[in-house]
């Protein structure tokens, strides 16, 4: 069966720090993934998804990346974070375009 | 760009009461709706969706609506029970596009 991994869950950086979130699907291949970011109080805000490697799109323009090593791991990254960079970060994958999203346990970052 | 209105915000019910929530979305090729269900700190999981080809579906105490010519869709729990008690989001996506867009969520307090 497929599995969805997401580390770290909790984490609390500085303002000005570098971020780094990791997704692993497994029992899959070539999946959809995608980063949402859920602000307190709000929706699902659609930041990065990606249909394969080397093909990421992203949606928000801010100062956060995102890349795509390997087939199955999506990487969530920011040279510098911002105070409006806290939230908490849900990776997730489909099969294909309008099926089911499965999403990771998610990370609760706070930015201090 | 696409865009998926969700309403209302927060709705309380006494147990064994329905509830319904509602979704408007503004791209017109959209044609797969799921809705998900977010417990505190957990990760959202689909509790039902329909597809453009369906104007109804039903799962047990679960139902969804929707109407292609207004662009709405709808959830409806009825006989709610306290387990209901969630964050309810709606979404939409179009084939080809391979994103799921969600609404800003519905915190559902089911009164014992």
């Amino acid at each position: 069966s497929q599995t969805i991994h997401q580390w770290p869950a909790t984490l609390v950086q500085p303002v000005g720090s570098p971020l780094s979130l990791e997704c692993t699907v497994e029992g899959t291949s070539n999946p959809n993934l995608y980063w949402y970011r859920q602000a307190a109080g709000r929706g699902l805000q659609l930041l990065f998804y990606s249909i394969g490697i080397d093909q990421i799109s992203s949606e928000v323009p801010q100062n956060l990346s995102a890349s795509r090593p390997q087939d199955r791991q999506f990487i969530l990254s920011s040279k510098k974070l911002l105070l409006s960079d806290s939230g908490f970060y849900l990776c997730a994958w489909s099969v294909e375009a309008n099926t089911e999203a499965f999403f990771g346990q998610g990370t609760r970052l706070t930015v201090v | 760009g696409e865009n998926v209105e969700q309403h209302p915000s927060t709705l309380s019910v006494q147990e064994g009461d329905s509830a319904v929530i509602k979704c408007t979305y503004s791209d017109s090729a959209s044609n797969y709706f799921p809705w998900y269900k977010q417990e505190l700190g957990k990760r959202p999981q689909l509790i039902i969706d329909i597809r453009s080809n369906v104007g109804e579906k039903k799962d047990q105490r679960i139902a969804v609506t929707l109407n292609k010519t207004a662009k709405h869709f709808s959830l409806h729990i009825t006989e709610t029970q306290p387990e209901d008690s969630a964050v309810y989001f709606c979404a939409a996506s179009t084939s080809g596009t391979y994103k799921y867009i969600f609404g800003t969520g519905t915190r559902l307090k089911v009164l014992a």
